[in-house]
C-alpha cells in the first residue's frame, strides 16, 4: 500500500523569505502523480502544483516549485517570496497512475504541514 | 474554469433530522467524490462516483446515502447522524482518474 509522510507538522517563514515543505512517499509503482494542495482557514482545498512521475523536470507554478527526487521518493515544495496569503495547511498527496477496479484516481494524503507567515 | 460549488456552507442538524448536501460542477468531469475532514486532519474518502455509478464506498455507515442524479450533480443525504459525524464535508471532481478539484465544503454540526 502507498503511504505519504509529511514530517513537519508546523513551519514558519518570514514574509518575502523562502520556505521548503517536505514530503516523502512509499510506493512500488512506477506510474503515479504527486500533488500539493493548500487549505487556508477559509477551508477550500486548492491545488498548488502537480507532478507526473514520468517527467524528470520539476513542476513550477509562479512562486511555487517542487524538488522531485524519484529514487529517494521525495517531493518537497518550495515557496519563494512568501506572502501572508500563503498561510495555510499544506497537504502532499499521491495518486496511482493505474485504476484498480473501481478506484478512480483516489488520493492518498499526508497528515499536512501548517505554514505560518510572519509579517 | 475549475469551479466546484457546494451548498449549504454551514448546516446544523439534530440527530433525528434528514438533510442533504449538494455538490455541482460544470467542467465535464465524470468522476465525483465525497470526503469527510475532521479538524487538523487530511480528508478521508467516503464515496466515488464514476459516470454516475457508485464505484467506491469506503465502508461508510448507511446513515450517509450518496446520490448522483446526473453528470454534474452529486448529493449526500444525511439521516440519523451522530455528534461524531460533525465535520467538514468536501466534494471533488475530476476527469476520470485525473487531478481532483475541490469545492469549498459544508461545515456540518450534529447536535
Amino acid at each position: 500500500a502507498q503511504t505519504v509522510t509529511q514530517s513537519q507538522p508546523e513551519m514558519s517563514v518570514q514574509e518575502a523569505e523562502t520556505v521548503t515543505l517536505s514530503c516523502t512517499y512509499d510506493t512500488s509503482e512506477s506510474d503515479y502523480y504527486l500533488f500539493w494542495y493548500k487549505q487556508p482557514p477559509s477551508r477550500q482545498m486548492i491545488l498548488v502544483i502537480r507532478q507526473e512521475a514520468y517527467k524528470q523536470q520539476n513542476a513550477t507554478e509562479n512562486r511555487f516549485s517542487v524538488n522531485f527526487q524519484k529514487a529517494a521518493k521525495s517531493f518537497s515544495l518550495k515557496i519563494s517570496d512568501s506572502q501572508l496569503g500563503d498561510a495555510a495547511m499544506y497537504f502532499c498527496a499521491y495518486r496511482s497512475g493505474r485504476n484498480y477496479g473501481g478506484s478512480q484516481g483516489n488520493l492518498i494524503f499526508g497528515k499536512g504541514t501548517k505554514l505560518s507567515v510572519k509579517p | 474554469d475549475t469551479e466546484v460549488t457546494q451548498t449549504p456552507k454551514h448546516l446544523v442538524m439534530g440527530m433525528t433530522n434528514k438533510k442533504s448536501l449538494k455538490c455541482e460542477q460544470h467542467m465535464g468531469h465524470r468522476a465525483m467524490y465525497w470526503y469527510k475532514q475532521k479538524a487538523k486532519k487530511p480528508p478521508e474518502l467516503m464515496f466515488v462516483y464514476s459516470y454516475e455509478k457508485l464505484s467506491i464506498n469506503e465502508s461508510v455507515p448507511s446513515r450517509f446515502s450518496p446520490e448522483c442524479p446526473n453528470s454534474s450533480l452529486l448529493n449526500l443525504h444525511l439521516h440519523a447522524l451522530q455528534p461524531e459525524d460533525s465535520a467538514l464535508y468536501l466534494c471533488a471532481s475530476s476527469l476520470r482518474g485525473g487531478t481532483q478539484y475541490f469545492g469549498p465544503g459544508t461545515r456540518l454540526t450534529v447536535l
